[in-house]
């Protein structure tokens, strides 16, 4: 079983902050590294699909890096907004394995 | 429209009955998955077929058995179930190959079972 974290479990922030939080895997076998923005009630929507060391990605407000030497990603949100309240999940991919993290939970307060 | 679809939204039933949930992707991918959320929240691969042949088979109950009839549709049908069974249950679709690898993965709403 591979291990891939997140944190922080939960987030508060108020509206008009940048946040970000962080998805932390093994260092050996990696491939992709995706990210999820997953709405209550909603289904998994993908954010980013990232594969190389020191890979940025960007949409909108939203941003992330990737090291895989040292088996990390970020996931920053500039000028956090109600509609961003979500869980983030980060998907550690080995090449025929997918391994989910259990999201960090962003409440963005108006 | 719908991506990804999911039926029935909600399944409640009793234990040691044997009950379907169908999925179908209207994106002309090749790959599509079952995925189980557990009750941490943990989203597991539980299946994943390309072109209708199964290429990844985790470590699930032979009670679970995925049927691909064609490469839009990804049936999932349990047998005997059980309470342990109970979770939300994804479906997922990527473009190529087993999608396990920088594809992107369009999930379907999801589907709540509740085993009593």
């Amino acid at each position: 079983i591979l291990n891939v974290e997140q944190s922080p479990q939960s987030l508060h922030v108020q509206e008009g902050d940048s946040t970000n939080f962080t998805c932390s895997f093994p260092s050996s076998n990696f491939y992709a590294l995706h990210w999820y923005r997953w709405e209550t009630a909603k289904s998994p929507e993908a954010l980013f699909v990232m594969t190389l060391n020191g890979d940025e990605k960007k949409k909108g407000r939203i941003s992330a890096t990737l090291n895989t030497k040292e088996g990390y990603s970020y996931l920053y949100i500039k000028g956090s907004q109600p509609e961003d309240s979500a869980t983030y999940l980060c998907a550690f991919n080995t090449g025929n394995q997918f391994y989910f993290g259990t999201g960090t939970s962003l409440t963005v307060i108006p | 429209d719908t991506a990804v679809s999911q039926t029935p939204k909600y399944l409640v039933t009793q234990m040691g009955n044997d009950k379907s949930i169908k999925c179908e992707q209207n994106l002309g991918h090749d790959t599509m998955y079952w995925y189980k959320q557990d009750s941490k929240k943990f989203l597991k691969i539980m299946f994943s077929y390309n072109n209708k042949e199964l290429i990844i088979n985790e470590t699930v109950p032979n009670r679970f058995s995925p049927k691909s009839p064609d490469k839009a549709h990804l049936n999932l049908h349990i047998n005997s179930l059980e309470l342990g069974d109970s979770a939300v249950y994804f479906c997922a679709s990527s473009p190529t190959d087993g999608g396990i690898g920088t594809d992107t993965q369009y999930f379907g709403p999801g589907t709540r079972l509740t085993v009593l």
